[in-house]
């Protein structure tokens, strides 16, 4: 089996700050994403890649940029950290239509 | 553009007496359904898979998937307090990279 590992698991930052969110899979799936939970909410797509280095645009991609250096690793980057931005970041990955979720960053903007 | 939306928005029944979540989706298209469940401060728990229309039963959870109506169902046979959670639909094609398109949920509670 593999494992999704996302960190950090709690990121604070301040309005305005540029905020890094890290992901990492050893399954060696091809396609990731990073989704974007608000509370008791569904999901929803900021961005996915299908191979290293490709990047496609989710419904929510505004306000966030994302890299793919290797298979293996995929980051989201918030440009400038807004207050009604907290909510949990979960990264997932696939490779046929079943797709693994790692255990989330929870952002909270002080 | 996919839309997914789920009804109701809550939904409260007594322990032991059925549960049934409604989902409906916009592109007729769409392969795969998955319904999952979140209890609070928890990840997602896939709780049933379905490919084809009909039904299929995974324990305790029952999904309908009617392709033509554009709606998936989730019944929750004999519910208990333990599954008071958010409940969420999602959609996804084999074509657009398996991206999932999730409801907004539907949040169960089951009193004793």
């Amino acid at each position: 089996g593999g494992i999704i590992t996302q960190t950090p698991k709690f990121l604070i930052g301040q309005e305005g700050q540029k905020l890094t969110l890290k992901c990492q899979q050893n399954f060696n799936h091809d396609t990731m994403y990073w989704y974007r939970q608000d509370s008791g909410k569904g999901l929803r797509l900021i961005y996915y890649s299908i191979t290293e280095n490709d990047l496609q645009k989710g419904d929510l991609s505004e306000g966030y940029d994302a890299s793919r250096e290797k298979k293996s690793s995929f980051s989201l980057t918030v440009t400038s950290a807004q207050k009604n931005e907290m909510a949990v970041f979960l990264c997932a990955s696939s490779l046929d239509a079943e797709q693994f979720f790692g255990p989330g960053t929870r952002l909270t903007v002080l | 553009q996919q839309k997914v939306q789920q009804s109701p928005e809550s939904l409260t029944v007594s322990e032991g007496a059925m549960a049934s979540l409604n989902c409906t989706f916009s592109d007729r298209s769409s392969d795969n359904f998955r319904w999952y469940r979140q209890h609070s401060g928890k990840g997602l728990e896939v709780l049933v898979s379905i490919f084809s229309d009909g039904e299929k039963e995974e324990g305790s959870f029952t999904a309908h998937l009617n392709r033509a109506s554009l709606h998936v169902f989730l019944h929750i046979r004999e519910p208990q307090p333990s599954d008071s959670a958010l409940y969420l639909c999602a959609v996804s094609m084999v074509s657009n990279y398996n991206v999932l398109y999730f409801g907004s949920g539907t949040k169960l509670t089951v009193e004793p």
